[in-house]
């Protein structure tokens, strides 16, 4: 099952510009993890916000976390080219046998 | 320190036939999640193994089925597959709880023909 949407789908943007993904999910959280995925090959683990926390920051990235809407953003600042990618939120469910459940993504263009 | 490491990188199978998918854990982590990722698609869970025992598992058929070694490596086993089950599988090793996030392998393209 796929609990996160993430919006848009697609993003197209200049560099230097800030990249701002969004993601919704259902139930009652651990954690919430934002992923990145380059050309259909594996994904590297960007930031990590616990359910208690509300913002989290690490280089140009910018995470927020609103459990009562249950949603969460990713900002990335002063984007640039290599910045293209496919982005992913996944979240850690309370309960239940599913461990890390992932949205279906919103695809990053950077454009030079 | 190593990451995660999966073989082969890419697979051709035929409709019917078994296939077995290896993963390495990254040094340290004593926990393996295997995810399916169709085209397009978010990855999906299949299961997770922690001291050799499936802790966990998806909406997967049984016809997925798992192993973990004493040192943490894994393997994914796929009988009888399906056309549906071409994608790329993905391993990730972590901590068990994983509350300090997922290192994920490179994966294994399968193609069913």
């Amino acid at each position: 099952s796929q609990q996160g949407e993430e919006d848009p789908q697609a993003l197209s943007i200049q560099e230097g510009e800030n990249a701002t993904m969004n993601c919704s999910y259902k139930t009652s959280i651990n954690n919430l993890q934002w992923y990145r995925q380059n050309s259909g090959r594996g994904l590297v683990h960007l930031i990590l916000i616990r359910s208690n926390e509300r913002e989290k920051h690490s280089g140009r990235l910018r995470v927020t976390l609103d459990t009562s809407k249950k949603s969460s953003s990713l900002l990335i600042t002063a984007s640039r080219a290599a910045d293209t990618a496919s982005y992913f939120c996944a979240t850690d469910p309370q309960g239940g046998s599913e461990k890390l459940v992932f949205g279906k993504g919103t695809k990053l263009t950077v454009n030079p | 320190e190593t990451g995660v490491t999966q073989s082969p990188t890419h697979l051709i199978k035929t409709r019917g036939q078994q296939v077995t998918l290896r993963c390495s854990s990254q040094s340290g982590h004593n926990t393996v999640s295997w995810y399916q990722q169709a085209l397009g698609q978010g990855p999906q869970f299949i299961f997770q193994y922690y001291r050799e025992e499936e802790n966990g598992r998806g909406n997967f058929p049984p016809r997925f089925s798992g192993l973990q070694f004493p040192n943490y490596s894994s393997e994914l086993n796929v009988n009888a597959l399906e056309l549906d089950d071409s994608a790329l599988y993905l391993c990730a090793s972590s901590l068990v709880g994983g509350t300090y996030g997922y290192t994920f392998g490179s994966g294994t393209r399968l193609t069913v023909v």
